[in-house]
């Protein structure tokens, strides 16, 4: 079982709908929880990240946490064609270290 | 405030040869962490570097290696180039090294080994 897991896609949502992104971690000890947005041929930008259980907002992007369930999701409103990109989660499994663990991305491609 | 910084952007190499990447985190912060980026493989953690100190190290072979000076600008090695070495190289910078701190990527050094 891989430590960090989203599932590839692609994800195709029409623009102006809501795009939901999933990623699940195996270590229950983990500790925070980040999502990055990385274009083609570019490095990855910080979006968002959560360490508490619930929901955390930021414009059109809400993340949301469920350590029980041990599942970080990533929504996003109104999604324009500029979010087309590869978002991937990443998780800080111990909290005296910056090493993240990094899933294999999920393609969204949203769709004027 | 100035991003993080790579140089260089990019690279050609051959096999056999050695490589050096540097990295210069945001203006305060002390931790830098270096991954590599391949289609196959996604982000693979490399190491960690806090107050000149190797924190964390990934499971990349003895040829990788790095080291922080004093300003926190981070460089990281790479001898005997193999063909599979070829990647993305970035560098991550954060506040400190543990706690719940964002971690800031930089554009990356796109090395190739011929």
């Amino acid at each position: 079982q891989k430590e960090v897991e989203q599932n590839s896609g692609p994800l195709s949502v029409p623009e102006g709908a809501i795009a939901s992104l999933n990623c699940t971690y195996s270590d229950r000890g983990s500790q925070s929880f980040f999502w990055y947005r990385q274009y083609s041929g570019k490095s990855p930008e910080l979006i968002m990240f959560i360490y508490s259980n619930g929901d955390k907002e930021d414009g059109r992007f809400t993340a949301q946490l469920n350590k029980a369930s041990q599942y970080v999701s990533l929504l996003i409103r109104d999604s324009q064609p500029s979010d087309s990109a590869t978002y991937l989660c990443a998780v800080k499994i111990r909290s005296n270290t910056g090493k993240l663990i990094f899933g294999q991305g999920t393609t969204l491609q949203v769709k004027p | 405030k100035a991003g993080v910084t790579q140089t260089p952007r990019y690279l050609i190499k051959t096999r056999g040869q050695q490589v050096t990447l540097s990295c210069s985190p945001i203006s305060g912060h002390r931790s830098v962490s270096w991954y590599q980026q391949t289609p196959g493989q996604g982000l693979q953690f490399l190491f960690e570097y806090f107050s000149e100190t190797q924190r964390n190290k990934g499971n990349f072979p003895g040829r990788f290696s790095g080291r922080q000076f004093s300003n926190s600008r981070s460089e990281m090695n790479v001898s005997t180039l193999e063909l599979g070495d070829s990647a993305l190289y970035l560098c991550a910078s954060s506040l400190i090294a543990g706690g719940n701190n964002e971690q800031f990527f930089g554009p990356g050094t796109r090395l190739t080994v011929l």
